[in-house]
């Protein structure tokens, strides 16, 4: 099994760009698409990126999805931060066999 | 619109067994390619992955739980069943259940959870 590590917490102001890793500690991080889900307090949460770098319908485009195989690590980009969101962010990837594993998650401040 | 929402009970004691449900519409489960996910969250920790079924009825459980876990579907109802025995203070969590396409690997969207407490 692998394991996905996401800092504890980042902080932001309002309009400003903000980035959010997840590092695979085994096994390549392109071998298996990642996903990012937003969890607003009190709230399920809902997928803003998938495949690595695809939006769904209704996500704005200020939020986008990369990977670097240098750093086995994906990352979450949001541009023109707002007060909105401030969230919990999660990563989630899978094994290729049967484990779909989340990432620990990330507080978002929007200051 | 795809939409689920959870059911059960919010208060279960230790070592009894856990049934939700996960009543659904805007999908059928017996359309090729379609499944449903159950995946828990404890409160205040990063959500685990429980279990998925298939249209075709293909189950596929998380290996730490597998033992104690049964997933079945009612195509008829639209509906999905998640079981879980001998229930301990650490399973206490909110649990969802979501949407997800066999050839995907994200789930969306996730219903709104139910929250259950296990304690004697």
């Amino acid at each position: 099994n692998f394991m996905l590590t996401q800092p504890h917490s980042v902080s932001e102001s309002p309009g400003k760009t903000v980035t959010i890793s997840c590092t695979r500690n085994t096994g390549d991080i392109d071998s298996n698409y990642v996903q990012w889900y937003q969890q607003r307090p009190g709230s399920s949460p809902k997928n803003v990126i998938y495949e690595d770098n695809q939006r769904p319908s209704g996500v704005p485009d200020r939020f986008s999805g990369s990977i670097d195989s240098s750093s086995n690590s994906a990352s979450l980009t949001i541009s023109g931060l707002k007060s909105e969101d401030e969230a919990d962010y999660y990563c989630q990837s899978y094994d290729g066999i049967n484990l779909w594993v989340f990432g620990g998650g990330t507080r978002l401040t929007v200051l | 619109q795809i939409t689920l929402k959870e059911s059960g009970p919010t208060l279960v004691k230790p070592t009894q067994t856990l049934t939700l449900t996960c009543s659904f519409s805007g999908f059928s489960l017996s359309t090729s390619g379609v499944g449903v996910g159950w995946i828990r969250q404890p409160p205040g920790k990063a959500p685990e992955w429980l279990a998925v079924i298939y249209w075709d009825d293909d189950q596929r459980y998380s290996p730490s739980l597998e033992s104690r876990l049964t997933i079945a579907r009612d195509t008829s109802k639209n509906q999905v069943v998640l079981t879980m025995t001998n229930m301990d203070p650490v399973d206490t969590a909110t649990y969802y259940c979501a949407h997800k396409e066999a050839l995907r690997s994200h789930f969306d969207p996730w219903g709104q959870g139910t929250l259950v407490t296990v304690s004697s």
